[in-house]
């Protein structure tokens, strides 16, 4: 079956231009997450949607960024006002539950964002 | 929030010796799980251990963990160009459901 997308792939953009990021998870996965990968570093947890359960926004570095999720299926990454530190890879991941049950995560092959 | 710290960032070896990394976090989980990521894009599963098991393998892969130490090790063994990539424990925060990546150990084997 098909994985997790993502769009676009890459992304260029000028600072302060706003962006749009796009996930498509497994169907039937509830879990989703989203993270932010700078150039050789770690993955950088963004947000958490799970279900009908409010999501965890605890990860967003700033009230520039935003995410939402449409039911069980697509979520949107938004980033306003971009800055050049906002260049990373975003990567989207679904499991079919929660972490605390052990689901494996699959990831999408990433949109990478450049800002000049 | 950082939960687990993988060791060491890098690790060069020769192909076909064995590779060990390892990784340590800070709160209590009931599962740990490993990732490859090839070429800074989407990452890939390779195995899970629940906080009941001590040791799991898949192929050429031993995975080990020590939940009195909060460790836990990842072992290639006869290890190939193909594995070089970087690894990733990642565990579930305070039995949450959110998952949280360490910063991962970038593996290379040289021919």
């Amino acid at each position: 079956g098909a994985g997790v997308s993502q769009s676009p792939s890459n992304k260029v953009t000028e600072k302060g231009k706003d962006v749009e990021l796009r996930c498509d998870p497994i169907s039937g996965h509830t879990a989703l997450y989203w993270y932010r990968q700078r150039l050789g570093q770690g993955l950088e947890f963004l947000i958490y949607f799970q279900g009908n359960s409010a999501p965890d926004k605890s990860g967003l570095p700033s009230d520039r960024f935003s995410a939402e999720r449409t039911g069980e299926s697509v979520s949107t990454l938004t980033i306003q006002r971009t800055q050049q530190e906002d260049s990373a890879v975003y990567l989207c991941a679904s499991s079919l539950k929660g972490g605390s049950g052990g689901d494996t995560q699959y990831f999408g092959p990433g949109t990478r964002l450049t800002v000049l | 929030s950082q939960q687990g710290e993988e060791d060491p960032q890098a690790l060069s070896i020769q192909e076909g010796e064995n590779a060990t990394m390892n990784c340590s976090y800070k709160t209590s989980i009931n599962n740990l799980q490993w990732y490859r990521q090839n070429s800074g894009r989407g990452l890939v599963h390779l195995i899970l251990i629940r906080s009941n098991e001590r040791e799991k393998h898949s192929g050429r892969l031993r995975v080990t963990l020590d939940t009195s130490k909060k460790s836990s090790s990842l072992l290639i063994t006869a290890s190939r160009a193909a594995d070089t990539a970087s690894y990733f424990c990642a565990t579930p925060l305070n039995r949450d459901d959110k998952i949280i990546f360490g910063k991962g150990t970038r593996l290379h084997i040289l021919p």
